[in-house]
């Protein structure tokens, strides 16, 4: 197996909504990822985990509450979005190819439209 | 601030030409990564270049790397349409095991028949 797999595919809540995005990985990866990308942007790095710890939170306002229940799973829990932060959320998994570089392999996404 | 910058931003060639897209980034870094995007889909890994002076190939497709101008270019030979994408470089900015890619502003490729 070597994808990353998110649900939803497609997400639309409101503003007072509380939703959660999952992504899972069975390639053994150690290290996850989720980023956001706006329409025509390049993504921009949310948060990372390594071996189930959050490493780096590139100050992600706290509506967006991540978790790793486990080193396959990785969720985006959303509570009190805002119309701006609909977007497509990619999460990303990676793993050491002894090359010196770890390369990220991406999910499909989920769009997300806040209302 | 890590700034990775692209050019062009569109570029729309003819099938069988060759055309060059420029990555130009702000501050050191001995990684750097290409990758292709279709529209509403994901990203798709296309090379990883390591050191000073890596040179990748991959079908009509080859990415070099000058770590020292800061610069990382992927040459597009004899173009056919099913490289129609947007094309981002990235530079890793974090450590090994905790990549912080930056994103270059992306090229949108169009190939026309």
């Amino acid at each position: 197996d070597t994808e990353v797999t998110q649900t939803p595919k497609h997400l639309v809540m409101g503003m007072t909504n509380k939703k959660s995005l999952k992504c899972e990985q069975h390639m053994g990866h150690r290290a996850m990822y989720w980023y956001k990308q706006k329409a025509k942007k390049p993504p921009e790095l949310m948060f990372v985990y390594s071996y189930e710890k959050l490493s780096i939170n590139e100050s992600v306002p706290s509506r967006f509450s991540p978790e790793c229940p486990n080193s396959s799973l990785l969720n985006l829990h959303l509570h009190a979005l805002q119309p701006e932060d609909s977007a497509l959320y990619l999460c990303a998994s990676s793993q050491e190819r002894g090359s010196g570089a770890n390369v990220l392999t991406f999910g499909a996404g989920s769009r997300l439209t806040v209302l | 601030e890590l700034k990775v910058e692209q050019n062009p931003l569109f570029l729309s060639m003819q099938e069988g030409k060759n055309y060059t897209i420029y990555c130009n980034y702000s501050t050191t870094s001995d990684r750097l990564y290409w990758y292709r995007q279709d529209p509403g889909k994901s990203l798709e890994s296309l090379f990883v270049l390591l050191s000073n002076g890596a040179v990748k190939q991959e079908g009509r497709l080859m990415a070099s790397l000058d770590t020292k101008a800061r610069l990382s270019t992927l040459h597009i030979t004899a173009a056919v349409h099913d490289l129609s994408a947007t094309y981002f470089c990235a530079v890793d900015r974090g450590h090994f095991g905790n990549e912080k890619l930056t994103f270059g502003t992306g090229t949108r490729l169009t190939i026309i028949p």
